[in-house]
């Protein structure tokens, strides 16, 4: 079965300071899909950025960025230029190719500092 | 456009009582889900549907119940509920299962059994 791994339960940064949310993953396929979710205190969950396993390219969403290392399964998103809205859970996911099974990571708790 | 409306927010149940989770989109979405969230925890699937009258288990689907009676409705059913459903519950929606395609959440609904 599909794992995903975040490693730091909290992280904190500093306002106009970057940022980088660790996630690592386990999967034998090769068509999946990568997700980071963002869950502020009002719960709803919100896309934050996607990667599709087959692009070599990182994706890239203004201030969010990822470093998508194939290789070494693993999947980290920089956020440049912290705003204090960026505060949340920052959830990183997968997903199967052709499945509707997505599996989340436990998530990252990041505080911004003013 | 309302996108995905769970209902309701918050309940307090005792044990072995039942309820129905409600959940509607408006986006003539033919996928839906309903995730649970526990503390500290990511989000897990329980049930989920690829359309009108088809339904499937999802990671953690026992102690519940789906029905997809239309496209645009997709309500859980607890019975009997036990401590261990204490959660917030998500429901979600996409057009389809292709990772191209995001899932729009709802709101949630925390749900507590005493």
């Amino acid at each position: 079965a599909q794992t995903v791994t975040q490693s730091q339960p909290e992280m904190s940064v500093q306002e106009a300071e970057t940022v980088t949310l660790s996630c690592t993953y386990d999967t034998s396929e090769s068509d999946y899909y990568l997700f980071w979710y963002k869950q502020p205190p009002s719960r709803q969950m919100i896309l934050v950025i996607r990667q599709e396993a087959y692009k070599q390219q990182n994706a890239t969403e203004n201030r969010f960025s990822v470093n998508f290392q194939k290789a070494a399964k693993s999947f980290s998103l920089k956020i440049s230029d912290s705003q204090l809205g960026d505060a949340a859970m920052y959830f990183c996911a997968y997903l199967r190719g052709g499945s509707e099974k997505l599996v989340f990571g436990k998530g990252t708790k990041l505080t911004v500092n003013p | 456009n309302a996108g995905v409306t769970q209902t309701p927010k918050f309940r307090i149940l005792k044990i072995g009582q039942s309820m129905t989770l409600q959940c509607a989109q408006d986006m003539n979405h033919n996928y839906m889900y309903w995730y649970r969230q526990d503390p500290g925890m990511g989000l897990k699937l329980i049930y989920y549907s690829v359309g009108a009258g088809i339904t499937d288990k999802g990671e953690v689907p026992n102690g519940y119940n789906v029905s997809r009676s239309t496209t645009e409705d997709f309500p859980l059913r607890l019975e009997l509920a036990a401590p261990s459903q204490t959660s917030v519950y998500f429901c979600a929606s996409s057009y389809s299962n292709s990772g191209a395609n995001v899932l729009t959440f709802g709101a949630g609904s925390r749900l507590t059994v005493l």
